[in-house]
């Protein structure tokens, strides 16, 4: 199966601060790149992801970069703000009418 | 907006009990899925259904069953209920025809066994 890595596990930053989370995948055949967040106590809701044939996504503060080659995506956030403390899970797919297969979460704080 | 509910946030259950997790949409999203999630390993799937009267392993589905009665409901059931099965639970609904490939979760149950 996918086997699936972020990194880093735990990020702190200062508010105003850009914020890189990366996720390395496995399999190849892998052609859809969400990115997740939770909130402490709250359910994971998608924030941004893109597809094979895209290499890069905006929307306002978040961007989603994609490196098919090298097997890997990251996560950016510009400009950091205390609401943006969560956990991150990307979720690598090569079918995405069936199951994610999620990475084990990246905790970023932003301290204001 | 789409709604998954889940039958309860907080659950004690004894050793050796039989659990029933309920999980409920209300947009006619064919594919349902449940996860645990537990400190650490982030969310890990357990099972998945394409279909009503369908479904498929994920992986980690010892200890586990399933049933899909009904489109808008999927149950998750732990036959015989164990301590290293304490956890948070949680549900996850999408349509696999739509534009977007989003799941949709539950706010989760956390079931502790005793």
């Amino acid at each position: 199966g996918e086997n699936v890595e972020q990194h880093p596990s735990t990020l702190s930053v200062q508010e105003g601060d850009s914020a890189v989370i990366k996720c390395t995948y496995s399999d190849s055949a892998s052609n859809y790149f969400p990115w997740y967040k939770q909130e402490l106590g709250k359910r994971p809701q998608l924030i941004i992801d893109i597809r094979s044939n895209v290499g890069e996504k905006k929307d306002q503060r978040i961007a989603v970069t994609l490196n098919k080659t090298a097997k890997h995506f990251s996560l950016h956030i510009t400009e950091t703000q205390p609401e943006d403390s969560a956990v991150y899970f990307c979720a690598p797919s090569s079918n995405s009418g069936y199951a994610l297969n999620f990475g084990k979460g990246t905790s970023l704080l932003v301290t204001p | 907006d789409v709604k998954v509910t889940q039958s309860s946030r907080y659950l004690v259950k004894r050793t050796g009990e039989k659990v029933f997790l309920e999980c409920v949409q209300d947009m006619d999203h064919e594919n349902m899925f449940w996860y645990r999630q537990d400190p650490g390993l982030g969310l890990r799937l357990i099972y998945f259904s394409y279909d009503v009267k369908m479904k498929e392993k994920g992986d980690i589905p010892e200890g586990y069953s399933v049933s899909r009665e009904k489109k808008e409901r999927f149950s998750l059931i732990l036959e015989s209920a164990s301590t290293n099965q304490t956890s948070m639970y949680l549900c996850a609904s999408m349509s696999p025809g739509s534009s977007y490939n989003e799941q949709f979760f539950g706010p989760g149950t956390r079931l502790t066994v005793l």
